[in-house]
C-alpha cells in the first residue's frame, strides 16, 4: 500500500541555518508528491508540489526534488527564518484520489 | 473569494454520542474531502464527496458518514463516539477545473470525546 515516512521532530534551528526534512514514500504507480505546512491554529497550506519524477517543486525559498530512484522528496531551505516555525507534512496523492500524509515534523526557528 | 470554512471550531462530546461537523467549500469547488488528524499525527483520509455522492473512502468504519448538499457544502457525521475519535477534523475542497490534488483546507474542527 501507499505510505509516507518523514523525519521525526521536533527540529530546532537558529535563524539563517540550513534546513533539511527527510521524506520517503512507498507507492504503487506514480504518485504526485507534496509538502504542506501547518501554522498553529490553522489548516494545512500547500507549500510545494512535484507531479513526476525529477521535478523540483519550489516556493518561498523551500525546494524538494522528486527522486524516483530513492523514493524520496526531501524538503530543503537554505536560510530559515523565525516565521518558518510550523509543522511540515510530506504527502503523496495517488490515482485513487486520496492523500497519504506523513506524521509531520515540527520546526522551531530561534532568533 | 471566500476560503473553506468549518464549524464549529471546537466541540466536546461524551462517548456514545453523535456529532455533526460542517464544511463550506471554496466558491466554485464541487468536491469536498474529509480528514481526521489525531494529535501528533498526519491527516488521514476519511472520504470524499463529488456532486453529492461519496467518491472514495479511507479505512474508517461505517459510523463515519457524510453528506454533500446542492451548494456543495458538506457534513461529516460520526455516530457512537469513541475516545479515539478525539482529533482535528479537516475539510478540503477542490475545483472541477483544476487537478484533483489541488485541495484547499479549512482550519478544522477540534473534537474532544470524554
Amino acid at each position: 500500500g501507499n505510505s509516507v515516512t518523514q523525519m521525526e521532530g521536533p527540529v530546532t534551528l537558529s535563524e539563517e541555518a540550513f534546513l533539511t526534512i527527510n521524506c520517503t514514500y512507498t507507492a504503487t504507480g506514480y504518485p504526485s508528491l507534496f509538502w504542506y505546512v501547518q501554522y498553529p491554529g490553522e489548516g494545512l497550506q500547500l507549500l510545494l508540489k512535484a507531479t513526476k519524477a525529477d521535478d523540483k517543486g519550489s516556493n518561498k525559498g523551500f525546494e524538494a526534488t522528486y527522486r524516483k530512484e530513492t523514493t524520496s522528496f526531501h524538503l530543503e531551505k537554505g536560510s530559515v527564518q523565525v516565521s518558518d516555525s510550523a509543522v511540515y507534512f510530506c504527502a503523496l496523492f495517488d490515482t485513487g484520489n486520496q492523500f497519504y500524509f506523513g506524521t509531520g515534523t515540527s520546526l522551531t526557528v530561534i532568533p | 473569494e471566500t476560503g473553506v470554512t468549518q464549524s464549529p471550531t471546537h466541540l466536546i462530546k461524551t462517548r456514545g454520542q453523535q456529532v455533526t461537523l460542517r464544511c463550506s467549500s471554496q466558491s466554485g469547488h464541487n468536491t469536498v474531502s474529509w480528514y481526521q488528524q489525531a494529535l501528533g499525527q498526519g491527516p488521514q483520509f476519511i472520504f470524499q464527496y463529488y456532486r453529492e455522492e461519496e467518491n472514495g473512502r479511507g479505512n474508517f468504519p461505517p459510523r463515519f458518514s457524510g453528506l454533500q448538499f446542492p451548494n456543495y457544502s458538506s457534513e461529516l457525521n460520526v455516530n457512537a463516539l469513541e475516545l479515539d475519535d478525539s482529533a482535528l477534523y479537516l475539510c478540503a475542497s477542490s475545483s472541477p477545473t483544476g487537478p484533483t490534488y489541488e485541495q484547499y483546507f479549512g482550519p478544522g474542527t477540534r473534537l474532544t470525546v470524554t
